[in-house]
């Protein structure tokens, strides 16, 4: 059984570009995480899905990061426009929902992350 | 509000002798508890979990951790180290309430010597 993938592994770019950030998760997880690491700083939430709909966002840090889920499969990260601040690990899981429990027991699934150089 | 707090930032411990890696929490509900490792370049991989069933829990690689509510702790162990334990290891603290609320520690590497 394949993981979770993400896509790039790494990406460098320049203050004031797009790019978008793409996670699969591992098949039938209808559950769904983003999270960022800062360098030297904790692993941060950035937002969940169920199938295809955000059940949280909160962790969201501006109006500048944008995360879709079209079909409940895939999902991509968009940043844009980037600034430097926004360097980091962007991390993605994925967790099944399974009946009667609640999903924050669930074990998660990481994908080895995308490195995002802002310069 | 959920918090945690690894209490060390490195580890380093000789092959064949124990690791203690420490962890407390602090939340308003019955936490659930989580320790991911991370080699480097591969993505977090569940150690074990916590949620209110035994406070003793068997993780895989001969790790264990303790869940002890009076001290608000949840301290890794393992009788032996390997030198491929060397990484770096994350507790993890959810509470299950109303939305969906995962807290991070800020890491611990462990450094295993020959």
């Amino acid at each position: 059984e394949a993981g979770v993938t993400q896509f790039p592994s790494h990406s460098v770019i320049e203050k004031g570009q797009t790019v978008t950030l793409r996670c699969d998760p591992i098949s039938g997880h209808d559950n769904l995480y983003w999270y960022r690491r800062v360098m030297g700083k904790e692993i941060k939430f950035l937002l969940h899905f169920v199938k295809e709909s955000k059940q949280d966002e909160s962790g969201m840090p501006n109006n500048r990061f944008l995360a879709e889920r079209t079909g409940g499969t895939y999902s991509t990260l968009k940043v844009q426009p980037a600034e430097l601040e926004d360097s980091g690990v962007y991390f993605c899981a994925s967790s099944q929902i399974l009946p009667g429990a609640h999903y924050s027991y669930n074990e998660q699934f990481f994908g080895p992350g995308t490195r995002l150089t802002v310069l | 509000a959920q918090s945690v707090t690894q209490l060390d930032s490195h580890v380093s411990v000789s092959e064949g002798t124990p690791v203690l890696l420490r962890c407390n929490y602090s939340s308003s509900y019955s936490p659930s508890l989580f320790w991911y490792v991370q080699h480097p370049n591969k993505g977090l991989q569940l150690l074990l979990k916590y949620t209110s069933a035994a406070t003793l829990v068997k993780g895989i690689n001969g790790f264990e951790a303790e869940f002890k509510k009076s001290e608000t702790s949840f301290h890794l162990t393992k009788p032996s180290a390997h030198m491929s334990d060397a990484a770096e290891y994350f507790c993890v603290v959810s509470d299950g309430t109303g939305g969906f609320k995962t807290i991070f520690g800020a890491g611990t590497r462990l450094f295993v010597k020959a």
